[in-house]
């Protein structure tokens, strides 16, 4: 079967640095999907991965192996409005995005 | 403001009766699509239209249909629903359905059936 993993849930302080892990089993592989969703709000893109290696954008950057079937979403000078669930969601040979249950990132003062 | 909109936010309703959610996107898009989000699970696709065509069907009970009149516009009716129905029903779109394009999500309406 298809399956995502990540971490249920993560806490961090304020001005740090967060690294939330995801691997995936998936039948085939178009790439890597990182979405961030406040509570009670859309989900919003984040990141697209399709080549290994580590893509930044601002505070954000997105790591990528796949022949580890692994990623990571890294998030630096983390602010309290990071506060939010980020998917992992991988979009398989059938570009069918399988996506994972979320991870919870709490950050505190 | 991601470019799509649903209504309603919130929905209460009783297993005998028939509503209907609304999903409108203003982003030219081609492809729309329902997810369930229940808490702590992974998000769950229920249909996908591809230019206003149906393309997936993930093993939806009947009591959910959908309707997408033309490629802005899309429905999800609801009839004899189950308490385990209640969840977050997100409506999404995208240039295109089969392809590496992301997906732009609406807020979602929270249904609860009693």
């Amino acid at each position: 079967g298809q399956n995502i993993d990540q971490p249920t849930e993560m806490t961090a302080t304020e001005g740090a640095i967060v690294q939330i892990n995801c691997t995936y089993q998936t039948s085939g592989f178009n790439g890597l999907f990182w979405y961030q969703q406040h509570a009670g709000e859309a989900p919003t893109f984040l990141s697209y991965n399709v080549l290994d290696g580590l893509e930044e954008k601002g505070r954000f950057s997105s790591f990528l192996s796949r022949s580890k079937g692994y990623s990571y979403l890294l998030l630096k000078e983390l602010q309290m409005k990071d506060s939010a669930s980020y998917l992992c969601a991988v979009l398989d040979s059938n570009y069918q995005l399988i996506w994972g249950a979320g991870t919870k990132l709490i950050i505190k003062p | 403001e991601t470019g799509v909109t649903q209504t309603p936010r919130h929905l209460v309703m009783g297993m005998t009766n028939k509503k209907s959610l609304k999903c409108e996107q203003h982003l030219g898009h081609n492809a729309m699509y329902w997810y369930k989000q229940s808490a702590k699970k992974p998000l769950e696709l229920m249909f996908v239209y591809n230019f206003k065509e149906q393309t997936e069907n993930n093993s939806v009970p009947s009591r959910f249909s959908p309707e997408c009149p033309n490629s802005s516009h899309l429905f999800l009716h609801l009839h004899t629903l189950q308490p385990e129905d209640s969840a977050l029903y997100l409506c999404a779109s995208s240039q295109e359905a089969g392809t590496y394009n992301e997906q732009f999500f609406g807020p979602g309406t929270r249904l609860t059936v009693l």
